[in-house]
């Protein structure tokens, strides 16, 4: 099992420029998420999904959008990069029900916004 | 919404010795407590946690207590070993989901 994968590890980004991050699990996770890491801010969650088909908010979305048409991936777009973006993204993946309650990291994605 | 509050932002303590974590939370709600490790280049990593229904938790070296009453919890790691530097991360939540709300973390040096 290679449990969660991102892809790309790194990516520099120019003002206004947009990307995808890919998230990929083969656990058979229901619930993946999507967290940005600052320093001194533990990590903030974006955007998550419940299953195949779903995506709700977290508490930071503004500026990103997520899909999940497939239930082992979920992608995080950046239409319209800006420094402030400049980040570390996780993704976690998880099962459902209250005893699977483990998030499952992936190595992280760095990005930088010029 | 729920606020976590984590401290020390750092600590460093000799190898061999303990080391304690503490947290708060503002949600008396909340009812699920996990503590998880960030070694360098890396992804968090669950290493314990505790429900609301119990105090204490211990598993090898590392211990967590939960105080319902006063809402703060704490990781304990004891007779500390070089592998404990990373930084550690509290969390709270509450509801079905499980959706995490994260302190802002804990960078640990051991000091050989």
């Amino acid at each position: 099992n290679a449990g969660v994968t991102q892809t790309p590890k790194f990516r520099v980004l120019k003002t206004g420029q947009s990307m995808t991050l890919l998230c990929a699990q083969d656990m058979n996770h229901e619930y993946m998420y999507w967290y940005r890491q600052d320093p001194g801010m533990g990590l903030r969650l974006i955007h998550y999904s419940v299953g195949e088909g779903t995506t709700a908010k977290g508490e930071v979305p503004d500026g990103y959008n997520v899909s999940r048409l497939k239930k082992q991936n979920f992608l995080l777009g950046l239409e319209s990069a800006a420094p402030s973006q400049t980040s570390v993204y996780f993704c976690a993946s998880r099962l459902p029900g209250t005893t699977g309650v483990e998030q499952f990291f992936g190595p992280g994605t760095r990005l930088t916004v010029l | 919404g729920e606020n976590v509050e984590q401290h020390p932002s750092t600590l460093s303590v000799q190898e061999g010795d303990s080391a304690v974590i503490k947290c708060t939370y503002s949600d008396s709600a909340s009812n699920y407590f996990p503590w998880y490790k960030q070694e360098l280049g890396k992804g968090p990593q669950l290493i314990i946690d505790i429900r609301s229904n119990v105090g204490e938790k211990k598993d090898q070296r590392i211990a967590v207590t939960l105080n319902k009453t006063a809402k703060h919890f704490s990781l304990h790691i004891t007779e500390t070993q070089p592998e404990d530097s990373a930084v550690y991360f509290c969390a709270a939540s509450m509801g079905s989901n499980y959706q995490l709300i994260w302190g802002a973390g804990t960078k640990l040096i051991i000091k050989p």
